[in-house]
């Protein structure tokens, strides 16, 4: 069966680096993109961007471009979403889904955000 | 951005009643494909979303016809028959239409 799962939960300060993967197993990999949307605390669904699995090629939501990296280790048919220079309003779950239905979606990843 | 916006923002139904979610768009959700890009998910409480509904009215793999969809291009409606427990919890439509794709900012669904 078609599955996303993602990395556990992070925490981390201001400033620091997270990675958050999104491995998919049940399907080609290459077939369909990885998208990525965020949840704040209580908070709806923000688009984040996403990936294209067959080119590598990342495209990113203006609130997104900058900070956040999208990228792929197609051999281990994982996404991997990077947010450098944390800053407290990263602090939220972050979903992969699969294709531009968002047909499936990972368990999301909890990034919390203290010092 | 095309604004999507839901009422009521919360909802409470006894078992074996009806719900209804509106959703409306601050623009034709009409493809020149003439495909309607109107998606509805559901996220369970401390769970990730699902998609419910595809394309304005196409039921997603596994997802129950107590549940349906219907609308203009602008104006939309999620129907859920006869509710169930299971059914708790927030809905939210969505577009695909252009870039970036918005979700309306949901509805909560509650059991009296």
């Amino acid at each position: 069966q078609i599955q996303l799962v993602q990395s556990g939960p992070e925490l981390k300060k201001p400033g620091e680096s997270v990675k958050i993967s999104c491995k998919a197993s049940g399907y080609t990999f290459t077939n369909y993109g990885m998208y990525w949307v965020k949840q704040a605390p209580g908070q709806g669904l923000q688009y984040m961007g996403w990936i294209n699995t067959e080119t590598g090629k990342p495209t990113y939501a203006d609130d997104f471009k900058g900070r956040f990296v999208f990228f792929l280790e197609t051999s281990a048919s994982t996404a991997y979403l990077q947010i450098n220079n944390l800053k407290n309003e990263d602090m939220a779950t972050y979903f992969c889904a699969r294709n531009n239905n968002f047909d499936y979606w990972g368990q999301g990843v909890m990034v919390t955000v203290s010092s | 951005d095309i604004v999507l916006t839901q009422a009521p923002l919360s909802v409470s139904v006894t078992p074996g009643e009806s719900a209804s979610i509106s959703c409306r768009s601050s623009k034709s959700l009409l493809s020149s494909k003439g495909i309607t890009s109107l998606y509805w998910y559901l996220q369970r409480p401390g769970k990730s979303p699902q998609l419910l509904i595809y394309q304005m009215s196409n039921l997603a793999s596994g997802v129950p016809d107590r549940f349906s969809s219907s609308g203009s291009e602008t104006d939309f409606t999620l129907k859920i028959s006869k509710v169930e427990t299971e059914d708790v919890g927030v809905y939210y439509c969505g577009h695909r239409l252009e870039y970036p794709p918005t979700f309306g900012s949901g509805t909560k669904l509650e059991i009296k």
